[in-house]
Order: C-alpha cells, then sequence, then structure tokens
C-alpha cells in the first residue's frame, strides 16, 4: 500500500524558514515523480513544485520567486521541500503527492499533510 | 483568482446527474490533458479522472470526465450522499506548472 507520510510544519515567524519532509513506503520511490501542493485555510488547492525520479528536473510554481526548494533523497525514500522568507500568505496545508504513470500531470496518492502557520 | 475556472457551487439530489464545467485556455486545457480530484471534508485529495475521461482503479463508474477545446467537463451521474465534497480540475500549463480551478462545491440535497 502506498503511504506518504509529511512532517516538518509548525508555527514559524514571517521571513522564518521551514523544511518539510515527505516520507514514502510500498512503493518504488526512485522510480516515481513527486509533487508539492498546498491548501491555505478554507481555499481551494495550489501546487507549489514538481521534482523528477532522479532529481535532476525540477519546475515551481511562478507565485514562490525562488523562496522555495524541492529536493529528494532515493535513498531514504524521501521529498523535501525547503521554505524560507516565508510569508503570512504561505500559511496552508502542505501536502506530498506522486505523480501517476498514467499521466505524470495526474496526481495520484497523496499524503495526509502538514500544517504550516506563518505568524508573529 | 484561479487560471482555471470553476463554478462555486453545484447541487443536486440523489439519483440525479450533475455535471461541473473547468474553463482555461489554449496554454492549459487546450493543449494538455484535464485531471479531476475530489476533496472529501477534512480529508486529502483523491484522484477521480486523469487524462481527461480515464478513471483510476476503484473509482465508480458514476464519475466521467469530457473535455472539449478549451474547456472540460466532470459528470456525476446516480448521485449519492457520499458525492458531496470539493471537486477540483487540474491541468498542465505551458509555463510549466500545474493549474488548479478554484473548486467547486457539490451539495446533495
Amino acid at each position: 500500500e502506498v503511504q506518504l507520510v509529511e512532517s516538518g510544519g509548525g508555527l514559524v515567524q514571517p521571513g522564518g524558514s521551514l523544511r518539510l519532509s515527505c516520507e514514502a513506503s510500498g512503493f518504488t520511490f526512485s522510480s516515481f515523480e513527486m509533487n508539492w501542493v498546498r491548501q491555505a485555510p478554507g481555499k481551494g488547492l495550489e501546487w507549489v513544485s514538481y521534482i523528477g525520479s532522479s532529481g535532476g528536473t525540477v519546475y515551481y510554481a511562478d507565485s514562490l520567486k525562488g523562496r522555495f526548494t524541492i529536493s529528494r533523497d532515493n535513498a531514504k525514500n524521501s521529498l523535501y521541500l525547503q521554505m524560507n522568507n516565508l510569508r503570512a500568505e504561505d500559511t496552508a496545508v502542505y501536502y506530498c503527492a506522486t505523480s501517476s504513470p498514467m499521466d505524470s500531470d495526474a496526481l495520484d496518492n497523496w499524503g495526509q499533510g502538514t500544517m504550516v502557520t506563518v505568524s508573529s | 483568482q484561479s487560471v482555471l475556472t470553476q463554478p462555486p457551487s453545484a447541487s443536486g439530489t440523489p439519483g440525479q446527474r450533475v455535471t461541473i464545467s473547468c474553463s482555461g485556455s489554449t496554454s492549459n486545457i487546450g493543449s494538455h490533458t484535464v485531471n479531476w480530484y475530489q476533496q472529501l471534508p477534512g480529508t486529502a485529495p483523491k484522484l477521480l479522472i486523469y487524462s481527461d475521461d480515464q478513471r483510476p482503479s476503484g473509482v465508480p463508474d458514476r464519475f466521467s470526465g469530457s473535455k472539449s477545446g478549451t474547456s472540460a467537463s466532470l459528470a456525476i451521474s446516480g448521485l449519492q450522499s457520499e458525492d458531496e465534497a470539493d471537486y477540483y480540475c487540474a491541468a498542465w500549463s505551458d509555463s510549466q506548472n500545474v493549474v488548479f480551478g478554484g473548486g467547486t462545491k457539490l451539495t446533495v440535497l
């Protein structure tokens, strides 16, 4: 069974940094493309970032303007999101999700999410 | 303001057929496949439809997707109370990112 477990969320002050992790199990992590998607309280889904299976290809939402960095460690079956210079508008639940092997644009397995709150 | 446009709400009675629209542009829906997600209250999203009209294993055939030009639709037939959820469309964009619709809250009356 595919399992994705996010961690690392919490309360951080504006301008601060946070590193989210997503631990994967139940599938060959190194073969799958991965994504981060976020959802602000009471709002819709917003795609954040994508990383290829080897980590060589990454994409980001235009709105992030270089503040976030996605990475992965296939030896540890883990995905990461380094978030710097955090703003109040980054407050959201952050989900990690696999790209479907049938259609890489489709996100077919999701974690339960980790909450990030940016506030002073 | 979301890149893809969905109606904020939809409703129907049990057994009815409901459709949810998703409008985009030539740089997203017009040139890439559309995916649909269902998010039940308090849970993570679930992939409902991929590649415009394909259902992942386990998704009932009451759910169907279609696309024409720069618009897509999700249809739910034989509406059931457990279908009450938020539904999101999404597509890849020529600017190398995934764009989502704002979501449609479906109420089963």
